[in-house]
């Protein structure tokens, strides 16, 4: 079946950096658009940022620009989020999120993974 | 950007009885809505595509319904299982994909 599997979050102090990982599995990855959205403690659902099926075309949300770095690996079937300059504000539930059909757009996200927490604080 | 807004925030609900969710857009979206679940320590779940479109697996008494910017969620009668938080979120302009606050479905 259709899966997808993060890791990579923990215990980081501000400033510093993680790389996620999510490893997707039952599908043909390569296919796929793929998108990372956060949600911290207690609130609601923030789109971090997306990735083509080939790689090359990347989006970010304004609060991670220039901060977070999407990638893939189709031959791993591996999506990947490096987290840099790391904020207390970026303390969330990290879910990658794969796009319900391939190369149709505008698409929704379905399904999505269990989600990492990622925890920035000193 | 275009920003969603649900209502209510919470809404209090007796098993058995009908709930109604709303999410607007700050502009139009044409059908290019979903609904999520989300139920505690859990992920988000797809209920609704195009706006009234259940996905695979949903069962009947969950239907989506709207167009533009006014859309709606109606549980028909709630069961124990469906005490949780929805979303809705727009995927006609983007980036970004933006979802609204949520509405949480509480036991009345």
């Amino acid at each position: 079946q259709v899966q997808l599997v993060e890791s990579g979050g923990g215990l980081v102090k501000p400033g510093g950096s993680l790389r996620l990982s999510c490893a997707a599995s039952g599908f043909t990855f390569s296919d796929y658009y793929m998108s990372w959205i956060r949600q911290a403690p207690g609130k609601g659902l923030e789109w971090v940022s997306y990735i083509s099926s080939s790689g090359s075309t990347i989006y970010y949300a304004d609060s991670v620009k220039g901060r977070f770095t999407i990638s893939r690996d189709n031959a791993k079937n591996s999506l990947y989020l490096q987290m840099n300059s790391l904020r207390a504000e970026d303390t969330a539930v990290y879910y990658c999120a794969r796009d319900a059909y391939p190369g149709m757009l505008p698409n929704w996200f379905d399904p999505w993974g269990q989600g990492t927490l990622v925890t920035v604080s000193s | 950007e275009i920003v969603m807004t649900q209502s209510p925030a919470t809404l209090s609900v007796s098993p058995g009885e009908r709930a109604t969710l709303s999410c607007r857009a700050s502009q139009s979206v044409s059908s290019n809505l979903a609904w999520y679940q989300q139920k505690p320590g859990q992920a988000p779940r797809l209920l609704i595509y195009g706006a009234s479109t259940r996905a695979t697996g949903i069962p009947a008494r969950f239907s989506g319904s709207g167009s533009g910017t006014e859309f709606t969620l109606t549980i028909s009668s709630l069961q124990s299982e469906d005490f949780a938080v929805y979303y809705c979120q727009q995927y006609n302009n983007w980036p970004p994909r933006t979802f609204g606050q949520g509405t949480k479905v509480e036991i009345k």
